[in-house]
């Protein structure tokens, strides 16, 4: 089955404590990106990358990084969690060069304290 | 403004049809589309419309895309309990973003 998962579906943690949250899609698209969802504010985007070691900001980026070694994963790695960065969090990725479908993760709810 | 906006409330009876409303500032996007976010869930891409149409029809759903006005519409007819839902509009911005409205939220009373 076609899919992009994420994990963990949700997490608490507190100020500072390095988090990862996995991304993984198995329809080998190039692109992926992530997305944060806040109540008032829609989706932003945080990063995107366009194939293999190409990674770019979106429009929220600070506070976080990623990585993109292999096509399936791309990692959102929080280093220094904040309360600001308690959100909803989905990936998504895209086939091809045209934007006619994007996949979306499960989401990842994460609570900082 | 926001570049992609739309009402945040709607609500209809059960088996009444919903127009679900948005307008965007942006004439190139080349796709737009609309998602379904259900309490608790993911987003679920329920149609998209390639900017040359005007109009698509997908069993109960209904797109229209007026160009000049910069107007997307979403169409349920026979609107279900089951449709009750967050509804995104959002084009395809550069770099294959999506740039989202925030969401009208479709309330399906019995």
């Amino acid at each position: 089955e076609a899919q992009v998962t994420q994990n963990p579906r949700y997490l608490i943690t507190v100020t500072g404590k390095k988090l990862t949250v996995t991304c993984s899609q198995n329809m080998n698209h190039e692109y992926m990106s992530w997305y944060r969802q806040d109540p008032g504010l829609g989706l932003r985007q945080i990063y995107y990358s366009m194939n293999v070691e190409v990674t770019d900001k979106g429009d929220v980026p600070e506070g976080y990084k990623v990585s993109r070694k292999e096509k399936r994963n791309f990692p959102l790695i929080l280093e220094s969690p904040s309360p600001n960065q308690t959100s909803l969090y989905f990936c998504a990725s895209t086939p091809g060069p045209e934007v006619k479908t994007q996949y979306f993760g499960p989401g990842t709810r994460l609570l900082v304290l | 403004g926001e570049d992609v906006e739309q009402s945040l409330f709607l609500s209809v009876r059960e088996g009444d049809s919903s127009v679900i409303n948005c307008t965007y500032t942006d004439s190139s996007s080349t796709y737009l589309y609309w998602y379904k976010q259900e309490p608790g869930a993911g987003l679920q891409l329920l149609t998209y419309i390639f900017s040359n149409m005007d109009m698509k029809q997908d069993q109960r759903l209904t797109v229209l895309l007026n160009k000049k006005d910069k107007h997307l519409s979403l169409r349920i007819a026979d609107t279900q309990t089951g449709d009750s839902a967050i509804y995104f509009c959002a084009r395809a911005g550069n770099n294959r973003k999506l740039i989202w409205g925030l969401g009208t939220s479709l309330a399906v009373n019995p």
